[in-house]
């Protein structure tokens, strides 16, 4: 098993749909959980983070952690074509250590 | 403020030619992090540095592979001799001492012909 697993897609929603995009884990050591968005031809770029368990929202941007079950999502609200993108669910344990990141899920939101 | 500078952002070569990548990070970052992304494989860490000094290389790949970070401004990645397999986008990021979000530049697409 991956440490990080995250459903490649791609996924295709309509302009205006809420999108949930999830990743699993498997190391209960990880307590840092961020979310990149990575345009194509382009370098991924931090979009939310969050630390332990919880909620965190940003415009229209939720991103939750459920730490019981290993599993982080992360909502949009009102999607845009500017949101077409893939998403790549990142995580780390305490210090100074490098991310383990999931592959990436391939987002388009059609107008 | 200026992001991650990452040079060339292109590269097409022949196997067997040396590449040399290289890499500014932002101004008082003391971490910098060397990735490789593939279709395959995802984003995987290729080395990283704290403070100048090598931390981890175990994700390079071969002894093909060299990384050097000479001061807080510069890093190069070199392969040497450069292989097919090698193609991929280089990405390079950088990040504040301790645990802070990593900042990507806009990578390297290498294409070993």
């Amino acid at each position: 098993q991956k440490e990080v697993e995250q459903d490649p897609g791609p996924l295709s929603v309509p302009e205006g749909a809420i999108v949930s995009l999830n990743c699993t884990y498997s190391n209960s050591a990880f307590q840092y959980f961020m979310w990149y968005r990575q345009y194509s031809r382009k370098g991924p770029e931090l979009l939310m983070y969050t630390y332990s368990s919880g909620n965190k929202e940003d415009g229209r941007f939720t991103a939750q952690v459920d730490k019981s079950s290993k599993y982080i999502s992360l909502f949009i609200r009102d999607s845009q074509p500017s949101d077409s993108a893939t998403y790549l669910c990142a995580m780390s344990d305490p210090g100074n250590t490098p991310l383990v990141f999931g592959k990436g899920t391939r987002l388009s939101v059609i107008a | 403020d200026a992001g991650v500078i990452q040079s060339p952002r292109h590269e097409v070569t022949e196997m067997g030619q040396e590449v040399t990548l290289r890499c500014k990070p932002i101004s008082g970052h003391n971490s910098l992090f060397w990735y490789r992304q593939t279709m395959m494989r995802g984003l995987e860490l290729l080395i990283y540095f704290n403070n100048n000094v090598p931390i981890d290389d175990s994700g390079m790949p071969e002894d093909r592979f060299s990384a050097k970070m000479p001061n807080a401004s510069f890093s190069t990645l070199k392969i040497q001799p450069s292989e097919p397999r090698d193609s991929a986008v280089y990405f390079c990021a950088s990040s504040l001492e301790g645990f802070q979000p990593q900042h990507f530049g806009d990578g390297t697409r290498l294409s070993i012909l």
